[in-house]
């Protein structure tokens, strides 16, 4: 079965730094885009990044662009997000997610999320 | 940007009672839409995709209906494990979700 962990959360000062990674398994990870969204405590959904399944297009909330990076490795079926200049906002439960298919935008799949607090 | 406006914001049913729930957007998604069921302290699990696709695995209970810009979700029957957080979400540019719709036990 589909299984997506998560991993990487934990708290940094405002201005730091923090890389959370995402192993999949139960499913041919090189084969589908991958996603992260994103929930502030006691708020909706947000996504933040969006990764295609050979890595080769990347693309990302205006709130996040140009601090974080979305990247995988196929050869290790992980995910990764590097997140720079953190702001109080970025507290959330990040979520990995899987794209439905073909790039459809639809997460059929989600990891159990970890949690980041940006706090001095 | 497009926006997704869920009504109504809680929604107090009773089991077996039958739950619709609306999500509005701002300008035409086309059957562009998805819905999600979220439980405390769990991550979403999609129900429907393109307005009216049922995921794999989610009860016949569940269904979506609309195109444009006015989409519902229909619960026939409720039973204990529904009531939850519901979020619509587009995806006819970057990915977007509603604000919710509490679904609670009356």
């Amino acid at each position: 079965q589909v299984q997506l962990v998560e991993s990487g959360g934990g708290v940094v000062q405002p201005g730091g730094s923090l890389r959370l990674s995402c192993a999949a398994s139960g499913f041919t990870f090189s084969s589908y885009g991958m996603h992260w969204v994103r929930q502030a405590p006691g708020k909706g959904l947000e996504w933040v990044a969006f990764i295609r399944y050979d890595g080769s297009n990347k693309y990302y909330a205006d709130s996040v662009k140009g601090r974080f990076t979305i990247s995988r490795d196929n050869s290790k079926n992980t995910l990764y997000l590097q997140m720079n200049s953190l702001r109080a906002e970025d507290t959330a439960v990040y979520y990995c997610a899987k794209d439905r298919a073909g790039g459809q935008y639809y997460f059929d799949y989600w990891g159990q999320g970890t949690l980041v607090t940006v706090s001095s | 940007e497009i926006v997704l406006t869920q009504s109504p914001a809680t929604l107090s049913l009773s089991p077996g009672e039958r739950a619709t729930l609306s999500c509005r957007a701002s300008q035409s998604v086309s059957s562009y839409l998805a819905w999600y069921q979220q439980k405390p302290g769990q991550a979403p699990r999609l129900l429907i995709y393109d307005a009216s696709n049922r995921a794999t695995g989610i009860p016949a209970r569940f269904s979506g209906s609309g195109s444009g810009t006015d989409f519902t979700l229909t619960i026939s029957s409720l039973e204990p494990e529904d009531f939850a957080v519901y979020y619509c979400q587009q995806r006819s540019n970057w990915p977007l979700f509603g604000q919710g719709t509490r679904l609670e036990i009356k």
